[in-house]
């Protein structure tokens, strides 16, 4: 079936430290791909998106390449600010099988930015 | 984006009871969604609402313990029945964007079941 697996949380890292949240992923046929971020007291806000190997989404400094070959969606970003402290969740939505666009989600990160 | 608007934000119900949220969108859209998010996990899909149809459910979600309903392009409501203390969640209404085929999520029902 399709799933997404996430690095477990909590990442706690330094103001202007540079951030890796793997996400990896499982699925038949070719997903889009999805981060999403959740900020205290907030609702899911979609910060970023590929639809197709090789696409890299990026948005307020973020960065996620689709990697076909290692089925990888790594977040990135050089330099992450106290107002990054946020959950971040990988998802990929599938159209096939009578399905469309639902949405599969990781289990979140927990990202705590410390200045 | 749209901009999607829920109501209640948050309750605190008795065992037992039901409660209807509703979920607004600031324009027509096809397909909507119910989310819900219990507390420390992800978010897991609970049903898919198009208008003019009847909601398709996942599994472990049925239809008398969860009706929707969708009667316009703009809203649609999700009753959580014959609530127990595992039903507190929140619950998180989303729309499929019709030209890029993002989902945008509203802010969220925190429901409390004592």
């Amino acid at each position: 079936g399709n799933s997404v697996t996430q690095m477990e949380g909590p990442v706690t890292l330094s103001e202007e430290a540079f951030l890796t949240i793997n996400c990896t992923y499982t699925a038949t046929g070719y997903p889009s791909l999805f981060w999403y971020v959740q900020y205290p007291g907030e609702g899911l806000q979609l910060l970023l998106k590929a639809t197709k190997a090789d696409d890299k989404g990026s948005n307020k400094g973020f960065e996620a390449t689709y990697r076909k070959e290692t089925t990888s969606f790594h977040l990135e970003k050089g330099s992450v600010q106290v107002s990054d402290s946020a959950v971040y969740f990988c998802a990929l939505s599938y159209n096939y099988g009578g399905a469309t666009n639902k949405l599969i989600f990781g289990t979140g990160t927990l990202l705590a930015v410390q200045p | 984006s749209a901009v999607i608007s829920q109501k209640p934000s948050r309750d605190i119900c008795q065992r037992g009871t039901s409660l209807t949220i509703q979920c607004q969108v600031d324009s027509q859209v096809t397909m909507m969604f119910w989310y819900r998010q219990q507390p420390g996990q992800s978010l897991t899909l609970i049903a898919t609402a198009n208008q003019g149809s009847e909601a398709t459910y996942e599994s472990g979600f049925v239809i008398d313990k969860f009706p929707i309903s969708r009667p316009n392009l703009t809203f649609s409501t999700l009753t959580v029945s014959n609530m127990s203390p595992e039903d507190s969640s929140i619950y998180l209404c989303s729309v499929l964007s019709g030209r890029s085929y993002e989902q945008y999520f509203g802010p969220g029902t925190r429901l409390t079941v004592t």
